[in-house]
């Protein structure tokens, strides 16, 4: 079955420093890999999907970059953090035969102070 | 480009009655509609899936409508018990992407 992780569970990082957040996919090949944010008590917001190697597409122009260098790698960055990009990030993955079902990682809590 | 609404952030039911929770959308209707289950510092987690061309679904304690001339989905849980309180999120496709809605927060009290 497929598995979707993420690390760190958990980051507290000062502003201005880089960020890099990890999502690795077991158990298939090919899959739509997404990031998302989500604030406290708020919605998912979709960050950056990919549809397959080095292909990107972002939703929302901030701070952040996305990158695929491997078919089962998503890679969140930053390179200068901002206050406002606190929050729980998501990995998320979705492929045809999934029965259409995106499959979520477990998440990372990133706190920037 | 597509909307989803969800009726109230929180919904507050009395244990072993039935919640139902709401699900619309605008523009286009989407060749499915899916639920997830969110509880507190976790991903999503999906429940159901329901197609355009089925009305109603159901699994275990669980019923989901769809509605496609009033653009909405209702989500049921019957004989709720405390275990259901959690964020349900309804969600559809939009190309490549699954869009959701902000979720309704649901607590069953004993």
């Amino acid at each position: 079955s497929q598995t979707i992780h993420q690390w760190p569970a958990t980051l507290v990082q000062p502003v201005g420093s880089p960020l890099s957040l990890e999502c690795t996919v077991e158990g298939t090949s090919n899959p739509n890999l997404y990031w998302y944010r989500q604030a406290a008590g708020r919605g998912l917001q979709l960050l950056f999907y990919s549809v397959g190697i080095g292909q990107i597409s972002s939703e929302v122009p901030q701070n952040l970059s996305a990158s695929r260098p491997q078919d089962r790698q998503f890679i969140l960055s930053s390179k200068k953090l901002l206050l406002s990009d606190s929050g729980f990030y998501l990995c998320a993955g979705h492929k045809t035969g999934w029965q259409e079902t995106q499959y979520f990682g477990p998440g990372t809590r990133l706190l920037v102070l | 480009s597509q909307k989803i609404e969800q009726n109230s952030e929180a919904l507050n039911i009395q244990e072993g009655k039935t919640a139902t929770l709401t699900c619309n959308y605008t523009n286009y209707s989407p060749a499915y509609l899916q639920w997830y289950r969110q509880d507190p510092g976790r991903g999503p987690v999906f429940l159901l899936l329901i197609r355009e061309n089925e009305k109603e679904k159901r699994k275990e304690r669980l019923k989901v409508t769809f509605d496609t001339t009033l653009k909405q989905s209702l989500f049921h849980i019957t004989a709720s018990q405390p275990a259901d309180s959690a964020t349900y999120l309804c969600a559809l496709p939009s190309a490549s992407k699954i869009i959701f809605g902000s979720g309704t927060r649901l607590s069953i009290r004993p």
